[in-house]
């Protein structure tokens, strides 16, 4: 079965410029987070959706960031405009159900770095 | 409000036990976690307890839970070089009527011979 797939796996970009990245849940998940990695404050909620609905946007940054869910199979976390302090690992992950931890899969990862 | 505590790095010999702590602030957690991040992938559930249960064996992993402390612990025996990696212990935290997951920093383990 295909995982969470995110793509692009790796970014480089300019400050200023903007950055979409992208997620495909596991097919049959209604839940999908959205979390920011780093080494100065680890793994962050930015976002989740169920049945495509944000549920809980309280870990978005600021209004440079925007999250959504057109349909069950796709997401999409922009910046815009992009800075360097962005620069960090951004994962997807979904689920079945409303979020208990056994059944949260998560995607390799995209590896942005905003010079 | 919710938080969970860990230690940053831990070294062992190959052939050792690992034991890596975790404290969590949210009695009200209905599961307590454990995900393993291997260098440049993402996160993969090890695995979990649920808030009722002492302890949790699978295989070489043994999952221990003080409720009273808050406290949460993971057990590898017989650590190999392909346990290396970050370990996150990961709460789960209540919002919007949804559970979600807090983790907690990671531990780096570094297994040498």
């Amino acid at each position: 079965d295909a995982g969470v797939i995110q793509s692009p796996r790796h970014e480089v970009t300019e400050m200023g410029q903007e950055v979409t990245l992208r997620c495909k849940p596991i097919s049959g998940h209604n839940s999908l987070f959205w979390y920011r990695q780093t080494m100065m404050r680890g793994l962050e909620l930015l976002i989740y959706f169920n049945n495509n609905v944000p549920i809980d946007d309280s870990g978005m940054p600021e209004d440079r960031f925007s999250a959504k869910m057109p349909n069950a199979s796709f997401s999409t976390l922009k910046i815009q405009p992009s800075e360097p302090r962005d620069s960090a690992v951004y994962f997807c992950a979904s689920s079945r159900d409303r979020g208990t931890g056994n059944t949260i899969y998560f995607g390799e990862g995209s590896w942005l770095t905003v010079v | 409000g919710e938080d969970v505590e860990q230690s940053l790095f831990l070294s062992v010999r190959e052939g050792d036990s690992s034991v890596i702590n975790c404290t969590y602030t949210d009695s009200s957690s209905t599961y307590l976690y454990w995900y393993k991040q291997e260098p440049g992938a993402g996160l993969q559930l090890l695995t979990y307890i649920f808030s009722n249960m002492d302890m949790k064996q699978d295989q070489r992993l043994t999952v221990l839970l003080n409720k009273k402390d808050k406290h949460l612990s993971l057990r590898i025996a017989d650590t190999q070089t392909g346990d290396s990696a970050i370990y996150f212990c990961a709460e789960t935290g209540f919002s919007g009527g949804y559970n979600k997951l807090i983790f907690g920093a990671g531990t780096r383990l570094a297994v040498h011979p």
